[in-house]
């Protein structure tokens, strides 16, 4: 089955400052999704781009998809402390709601 | 609208005892999924509900099971809890079956001694 994978898997940063982080995925998909979660939290949906796009916007957050690499990058720009969580991303097949996660990106925020 | 509901918010149990985990999801959302989450295997789906029926199921054993009320309100089960069982579960809704974002709880955190 396809599974999301994000690199790097830990990024410190300083407020401020940008965070991108890339997730990586194996098979064909409907949409993209990437979530947050803050300490074994639930997890927070942050933004879903589809297949036919290939870029998009929620405030402080710009996520590019890529399906010819199959390949997807989420950038917060100007980060705040609060940002520090955890980011992972999913992939979602045709028809069904399986989504498949990465292992996590650890973003930490340095005041 | 009242967000995503897990209940209970955490459990201890012993290996061998059975669990059940309820999730309610947003309201007008007809369809659940489910997911366990451990530091080891990330995170894993484990079954998805829609109207009531089962659509798709992960790959965990028969042990665990779940179900879908007409209100949309699932349950999950776990039989002859293992160690290894020890997770946050959790779940999810959405409006329907490939629509889209999904919502989740805040989790459910079951320790298996």
């Amino acid at each position: 089955s396809q599974q999301g994978e994000e690199d790097p898997q830990a990024l410190s940063i300083q407020e401020g400052e940008n965070a991108t982080m890339n997730c990586s995925y194996k098979t064909s998909i409907n949409n993209l999704q990437w979530y947050r979660q803050n300490s074994g939290r639930g997890l927070v949906h942050l933004i879903l781009i589809r297949s036919n796009e290939r870029e998009k916007h929620s405030g402080r957050l710009r996520v590019t998809l890529d399906t010819s690499k199959k390949s997807s990058s989420l950038l917060i720009t100007a980060s705040r402390a609060a940002d520090t969580a955890s980011y992972f991303c999913a992939t979602a097949p045709y028809g069904n709601n399986r989504l498949a996660f990465g292992k996590g990106n650890q973003v930490v925020v340095i005041p | 609208k009242a967000g995503v509901t897990q209940t209970p918010r955490y459990l201890i149990k012993t290996r061998g005892q059975q669990v059940t985990l309820s999730c309610s999801p947003i309201s007008g959302h007809r369809s659940v999924s489910w997911y366990q989450q451990t530091p080891g295997q990330g995170l894993q789906f484990l079954f998805e509900y829609f109207s009531e029926t089962q659509r798709n199921k992960g790959n965990f054993p028969g042990r665990f099971s779940g179900r879908q009320f007409s209100n949309s309100r699932s349950e999950m089960n776990v039989s002859t809890l293992e160690l290894g069982d020890s997770a946050l579960y959790l779940c999810a809704s959405s409006l329907g079956s490939g629509q889209g974002e999904q919502f989740f709880g805040p989790g459910t955190r079951l320790t298996v001694l």
